[in-house]
């Protein structure tokens, strides 16, 4: 396609639940980026995906949230047992690694728990 | 390691004011530096990029910024501010060394246009 696209763009859960939100990334681009906006909050990095290299989950809040990239395209992040404190808006954004960084953006997933 | 701080989570400027944004930025390497845009319930859209060329970088909607390095800054204006300016401003730092192109985020400026 010709942008991030993410899917759902909306989803209620009950706590407790597991979810799991998508996104496909531009083609061609190696680096993909999960973000977490909070009312109120800026932009949480949570995981970074670069390439076949190891991707960096320096930001995932707890062991409840994890990510995976497959085929170096489409990504999946799964918050398992869901919180209210989970509810925000998860944004995917992709990017080349050639040159300058300029990251492209979805227009999220706005996650509600109830 | 780098990072992003934003003066002023909140700024309001009368329509036709001057619109000054600031970004500072903390940066091992050379940096890259962006601008992004977010409208209500939108995504996020890039206004401009600094890539190592001039300092003086010209974006959408009449939007520019200059690099300073000795100032570690990237403020973003406008000399005129419309009503349809109001959405939040992110500021945005990625490393061009090595294999490190990582995109830091400020924490956003939102930013208001009063008629």
């Amino acid at each position: 396609g010709a942008g991030v696209s993410q899917s759902p763009s909306n989803k209620v859960t009950e706590k407790g639940k597991d979810v799991e939100l998508r996104c496909d990334p531009i083609s061609g681009h190696t680096a993909l980026y999960w973000y977490r906006q909070s009312l109120g909050q800026g932009l949480e990095f949570l995981i970074y995906f670069q390439g076949n290299s190891a991707p960096d989950k320096s930001g995932l809040p707890s062991d409840r949230f994890s990510a995976e990239r497959t085929g170096g395209s489409v990504s999946t992040l799964t918050i398992q047992r869901t919180q209210q404190e989970d509810s925000a808006v998860y944004l995917c954004a992709s990017s080349q690694t050639q040159g300058v960084t300029e990251a492209f953006f979805g227009q999220g997933t706005r996650l509600t728990v109830v | 390691a780098q990072s992003v701080t934003q003066l002023g989570s909140h700024v309001s400027v009368s329509e036709g004011a001057l619109v000054l944004l600031r970004c500072n930025y903390s940066s091992s390497v050379p940096p890259y530096l962006f601008w992004y845009v977010q409208y209500p319930n939108q995504g996020l859209q890039l206004l401009l990029k600094y890539t190592s060329a001039a300092t003086l970088v010209k974006g959408i909607n009449g939007f520019e910024a200059e690099f300073k390095k000795s100032e570690t800054s990237f403020h973003l204006t406008k000399p005129s501010a419309h009503m349809s300016d109001a959405a939040e401003y992110f500021c945005a730092v990625s490393s061009s060394g090595g294999s490190n192109y990582k995109l830091t985020f400020g924490k956003g400026t939102l930013l208001t246009v009063n008629p």
